[in-house]
């Protein structure tokens, strides 16, 4: 049980572009979801947290109209990187609580490659 | 507020000797904490996990951590090291709630990569 994805696992996007990654909940329904950056050999960065039908929480220094999240459901997430630029290339990971526990159950990441 | 220092930003070890990842912590309330392990391109796996119960806690894969409350300090052990255990490992601290369970932002380490030699 408490299985997260996130689609795709890997994407190759050109400089100026947007694209989107998706976060589900498979097998429970995540009132909370948060959305991570890993830049190569560091720590994960809180960038925001959501929660289903409201608007998301952004940590500082993190640009609300650059990184777009969405949380439309129960069990899905979304994160959009708008007009993206290759310093925004990383590992994104999200995760999610089931409001028992509030433990957070990680994805297996998107790693973002902008050209 | 919670911070949290991995002492060591890399450990090399034989297999089949023990395994010491060492983690501090700081929190101005009751935390949780937990390890996670990442593989190379992966995202984390659990652990183990210290929610105010029994302060030895033993986890997957033969891994145990004690938490300190004195020293603060929960650092992450393993008798006998695997090959398999090479990997990147995260400690986390989040704040407790009353019943016991952890809530809210997780804080992680700054990651120790384990190295298991032949």
């Amino acid at each position: 049980g408490a299985v997260v994805s996130q689609h795709p696992s890997r994407v190759i996007c050109k400089s100026g572009t947007s694209v989107k990654i998706e976060c589900r909940s498979l097998d429970f329904q995540a009132t909370t979801m948060f959305w991570y950056r890993q830049f190569p050999k560091q720590s994960l960065m809180l960038m925001a947290t959501s929660n289903e039908g409201s608007k998301a929480t952004y940590e500082q220094g993190v640009e609300k109209d650059k990184f777009l999240i969405n949380h439309a459901s129960l069990t899905l997430s979304t994160l959009t990187v708008t007009s993206a630029h290759p310093e925004d290339s990383s590992f994104y990971i999200c995760s999610a609580t089931s409001g028992g526990t509030y433990e957070q159950y990680f994805g297996p990441g998107t790693r973002l490659t902008v050209t | 507020a919670q911070s949290v220092t991995q002492l060591d930003s890399h450990v090399s070890v034989s297999e089949g000797t023990p395994v010491l990842l060492r983690c501090n912590y700081s929190s101005s309330y009751s935390p949780s904490l937990f390890w996670y392990v990442q593989h190379p391109n992966k995202g984390l796996q659990l652990l183990l996990k210290y929610t105010s119960a029994a302060t030895l806690v033993k986890g997957i894969n033969g891994f145990e951590a004690e938490f300190k409350k004195s020293e603060t300090s929960f650092h992450l052990t393993k008798p006998s090291a695997h090959m398999s255990d090479a990997a990147e490992y995260f400690c986390v601290v989040s704040p407790t709630n009353a019943g016991g369970t952890s809530y809210g932002k997780l804080t992680f380490g700054q990651g120790t990569i384990l190295t298991v030699h032949p």
